[in-house]
């Protein structure tokens, strides 16, 4: 069956400009996940999403962020006014019960 | 302290050879325990869940040690297939759902 899909694969931004990352979980996952990795690291927690519950925000590293998802389908990340340390690969994460399954990720090259 | 913490690496082995690596979690009340493989430049991949028990799936294993707060992925009779970074991933038991935190992956690579 389908997958995680993320889109774009790639972006790239002048530092400054906002930018909008999509994700689309497979179907029937409950909840839906942000993560962020910088090049040579670990993944770094973002959002959480959990049906119509209020989302877990505790990951996001400033106000410039912020993500949304309307019910059980998809979510989007914005990213206010980039900057050059926001460059990374943005990973999106969906499921049903514990195990989660990440999409390819969107790479954002902040220039 | 980090909450997850595994070496780094690269652990270079031969073809043939077994593999372990271990991962350390701060966090006793941690419930959920996971094995990911993530190939270069692509997103990491669920290799196993981790349970109280220990389980096994072909070559790899995976064991928990909750009295000191590791958990562990054997992997035998290595292939180059299996070149990659590990990552190990612990649930945040702060919260009600199963946000994860990761380490920072060991990477492994099988030379012929």
């Amino acid at each position: 069956g389908a997958g995680v899909s993320q889109s774009p694969s790639n972006k790239v931004t002048e530092k400054g400009k906002d930018v909008e990352l999509r994700c689309d979980p497979i179907s029937g996952h409950t909840a839906l996940y942000w993560y962020r990795q910088r090049l040579g690291q670990g993944l770094e927690f973002l959002i959480y999403f959990q049906g119509n519950s209020a989302p877990d925000k505790s990951g996001l590293p400033s106000d410039r962020f912020s993500a949304e998802r309307t019910g059980e389908s998809v979510s989007t990340l914005t990213i206010q006014r980039t900057q050059q340390e926001d460059s990374a690969v943005y990973l999106c994460a969906s499921s049903f019960r514990r195990d989660q399954y990440f999409g390819p990720g969107t790479r954002l090259l902040v220039l | 302290r980090k909450e997850v913490e595994q070496d780094p690496g690269p652990f270079n082995v031969p073809e043939g050879a077994t593999v372990a690596f271990n991962c350390t979690y701060s966090n006793s009340a941690s419930q959920s325990f996971f094995w990911y493989r993530q190939d270069c430049r692509k997103e990491p991949k669920l290799l196993m869940s981790v349970y109280s028990s220990g389980n096994e799936d072909g070559r790899f294993t995976a064991q928990l040690n909750r009295a000191s707060q590791y958990i562990s992925l054997l992997i035998r009779d290595s292939k180059l297939s299996d070149s990659a970074t590990y990552l190990c991933a612990v649930n945040r038991a702060s919260n009600a759902g199963n946000m994860l935190t990761f380490g920072g992956g060991t990477r492994l690579m099988v030379k012929p």
